[in-house]
């Protein structure tokens, strides 16, 4: 089945620092990607969409200076979190959509746990 | 943004029986899907089934089924024949015509043996 590897999976990093999240397209062609962010207990909060070669479309009330997303190809998208803070502290999961010849598929990365210290 | 609700933060159920999770949903569109997944300790979100709107029959995978009822925005998650590997966080999820999810605040089941 469709494989979406998200790195790195924990982050630890100075405040005012910033951290690039990956996340990839093993054996598919994602035509869009998304960001969420999950808090502690707390359901999955859309952050972004991003299609390939194209801006994101960010939800209403995300910053898009502070967190940047790159879809340059159709198997890579990137999310930096800039001068993070703690308040950034958080659990940040990707999905990559695929066309399955009736349906858009829906593949979740396994997250990446990111601690500003 | 689309809302969607789940009324019971906490479920339990004796191992080999049925339990029923809530998810009810706000939508002015007329074509859209719904989903459930399932989020154990490892974080991993992992589909458990999915229904699109325009069909009346309910999906059912396995021991995992739904009772969609549209007219009133619910749709509800059966497990039969719960299983120990069946402990996780279920979240509910809607998926719009611009193919973005929205998540409910997830039902967290205990299954006890």
């Amino acid at each position: 089945g469709a494989v979406v590897s998200q790195h790195p999976s924990r982050v630890i990093c100075k405040s005012g620092t910033s951290v690039k999240i990956e996340c990839r397209s093993l054996d598919f062609q994602a035509t869009t990607m998304f960001w969420y962010r999950q808090f502690p207990k707390k359901s999955l909060m859309l952050m972004a969409t991003s299609n390939e070669g194209s801006k994101a479309t960010y939800e209403q009330g995300v910053e898009k200076d502070k967190f940047l997303i790159n879809h340059a190809s159709l198997t890579l998208s990137t999310l930096t979190v800039t001068s993070a803070h703690p308040e950034d502290s958080s659990f940040y999961i990707c999905s990559a959509s695929e066309w399955e010849g009736d349906f858009y598929g829906y593949t979740f990365g396994s997250g990446t746990r990111l601690t500003v210290v | 943004a689309q809302t969607v609700t789940q009324s019971q933060p906490e479920m339990s159920v004796q191992e080999a029986e049925t339990v029923t999770l809530s998810c009810t949903y706000d939508t002015s569109e007329s074509d859209y899907y719904l989903f459930w997944y399932k989020q154990p300790p490892s974080r991993q979100m992992i589909l458990v089934i999915r229904q699109e709107a325009y069909k009346q029959q309910n999906a059912t995978e396995n021991r995992f089924s739904v009772n969609f009822q549209k007219a009133a925005k619910s749709f509800s998650l059966k497990i039969s024949d719960s299983q120990l590997g069946d402990a996780a966080m279920y979240f509910c999820a809607y998926r719009n015509t611009g193919n973005q999810f929205y998540f409910g605040t997830g039902t967290s089941l205990t299954v006890i043996p």
